[in-house]
């Protein structure tokens, strides 16, 4: 089976950099997605990494690498709107056409 | 603009009264993927659809079943509803093959009296 653990919560002023990490055990790696998702609103895809390194769009970047079995969320320049929760998953090749996700990391952005 | 739609957004229903949740979408994606989600928790994989093949979670209750009668179309139905179904219902869709990208509807709230 697959396991994914991320913080479950990290607080941040705004105009801060917070690092949201993800660590993943899984067979048949294939990449990892990140989701944000508001109070009451649906998962919205942020980024997805299959390779190593770091993928940057505007104030996010996400990151992999893949012999840590490791990845991280990157948000920089903190608003108000950022607090949400973020999740990754995990893309199998045993699972097919599904993803795994991780329990999610609530990121209360403050004043 | 291309969606993903569900309805109702909030469903009341009454323990052990079927219930029926829809979802629609015009993005033309060929799977669909229904979710249960609980409160400060991950979205949970009920079952999913390539095309009209069905794949169910081997943890899904039996309790839950699901239609799609088109490509268009997905239907969640709960036969009995107990207290613990009480949660947010989420319908995605991803294209063949790029599943690390799924688009999600806003939802259902359903609660169980």
């Amino acid at each position: 089976g697959q396991s994914l653990e991320q913080p479950s919560e990290v607080t941040a002023v705004e105009g801060a950099i917070v690092q949201i990490n993800c660590t993943y055990q899984t067979s048949g790696f294939y990449g990892l997605s990140w989701y944000q998702q508001h109070d009451g609103g649906a998962p919205t895809f942020l980024s997805y990494n299959a390779l190593d390194g770091l993928e940057e769009t505007g104030r996010f970047s996400s990151f992999l690498s893949r012999s840590d079995s490791y990845g991280y969320l990157l948000l920089q320049e903190l608003q108000m709107k950022d607090s949400a929760s973020y999740f990754c998953a995990v893309r199998d090749q045993a699972a097919g056409n599904k993803l795994t996700f991780g329990g999610g990391t609530r990121v209360l952005v403050k004043p | 603009d291309a969606m993903v739609i569900q309805n109702p957004r909030y469903q009341v229903t009454q323990f052990g009264k079927p219930v029926t949740l829809s979802c629609s979408q015009t993005l033309n994606h060929n799977v669909m993927y229904w979710y249960q989600q609980k409160s400060s928790q991950a979205p949970k994989l009920l079952f999913h659809y390539y095309d009209k093949d069905f794949n169910n979670e081997a943890d899904t209750p039996d309790n839950f079943q699901s239609r799609r009668p088109n490509t268009s179309f997905c239907f969640l139905d709960i036969r009995s509803p107990g207290l613990g179904d009480a949660a947010m219902y989420l319908c995605a869709t991803s294209k063949t093959g790029e599943n690390y990208e799924q688009y999600f509807g806003p939802g259902t709230r359903l609660t169980v009296t």
